[in-house]
């Protein structure tokens, strides 16, 4: 595809339900990104992917928030057992390059919404 | 640890006017600092960067200065227009080398009327 592409768009959860985010990016990209947004915030970083290799998971909140990159490509973030708090917009992020935020796409970001 | 404070909005304008949206930031060294857009439905995208002092970015009319001494980076536009309505963030990367994690400001919302 031409950019980042994150799914789904909404994701409406029951408190308690695990849920799974997905992030395509762009196709050869090296880096990934995952970011959070919470209403009226600006994105938080939560983890970083160098390939398949997860370099960086210190911005993940707990040990519920879980996140692969198996191949490579396709990225998923998992989040066991939701809480309300979870709520927020997911935005994933990708560049060619690795270990900087040079020349980053984001995609428009899957918002979960936690009853 | 590093910090982004901008300017509260919404903010509302006619088109023409001129647009300030203030940025001050918490870092120690020389942070990169970056101004990002988001269009309504889109994703994040970078507007302008500066990456040491007394550089200036620019792009799209848009500019922002990095101000060492007052810890500034405000963006500004002469004249805006209807499709400059959008969300901006203020954002750094700590001077630390391979340090990627962008610290954004809470986003300044901007509506133009024409």
């Amino acid at each position: 595809g031409a950019g980042v592409s994150q799914s789904p768009r909404y994701k409406v959860a029951k408190r308690g339900q695990d849920v799974a985010l997905r992030c395509d990016p762009i196709s050869g990209h090296v880096s990934l990104f995952w970011y959070q947004q919470a209403l009226g915030q600006g994105p938080e970083f939560l983890t970083y992917f160098q390939n398949e290799a997860q370099l960086d998971k210190s911005g993940l909140p707990s040990d519920r928030f879980f996140a692969e990159r198996p191949e490579g490509s396709v990225s998923t973030l998992k989040i066991q057992r939701t809480q309300q708090e979870d709520s927020a917009v997911y935005l994933c992020a990708s560049s060619l390059l690795s270990a900087t935020n040079e020349k980053l796409f984001f995609g428009s970001g899957t918002q979960l919404s936690v009853l | 640890g590093d910090s982004v404070t901008q300017m509260e909005g919404p903010v509302t304008l006619s088109e023409e006017a001129f647009l300030t949206i203030n940025c001050t930031y918490t870092a120690t060294g020389y942070p990169s600092l970056f101004w990002y857009v988001q269009y309504p439905g889109e994703g994040l995208q970078l507007l302008l960067k500066a990456t040491k002092a007394d550089d200036k970015g620019s792009n799209k009319g848009f500019e922002a200065t990095y101000r060492k001494e007052t810890t500034s980076f405000h963006l500004e536009k002469g004249s805006v227009q209807v499709s400059d309505s959008a969300v901006y963030f203020c954002a750094l990367t700590p001077s630390r080398s391979n340090d990627y994690k962008l610290s954004f400001g809470a986003g300044t919302t901007v509506t133009v009327r024409a």
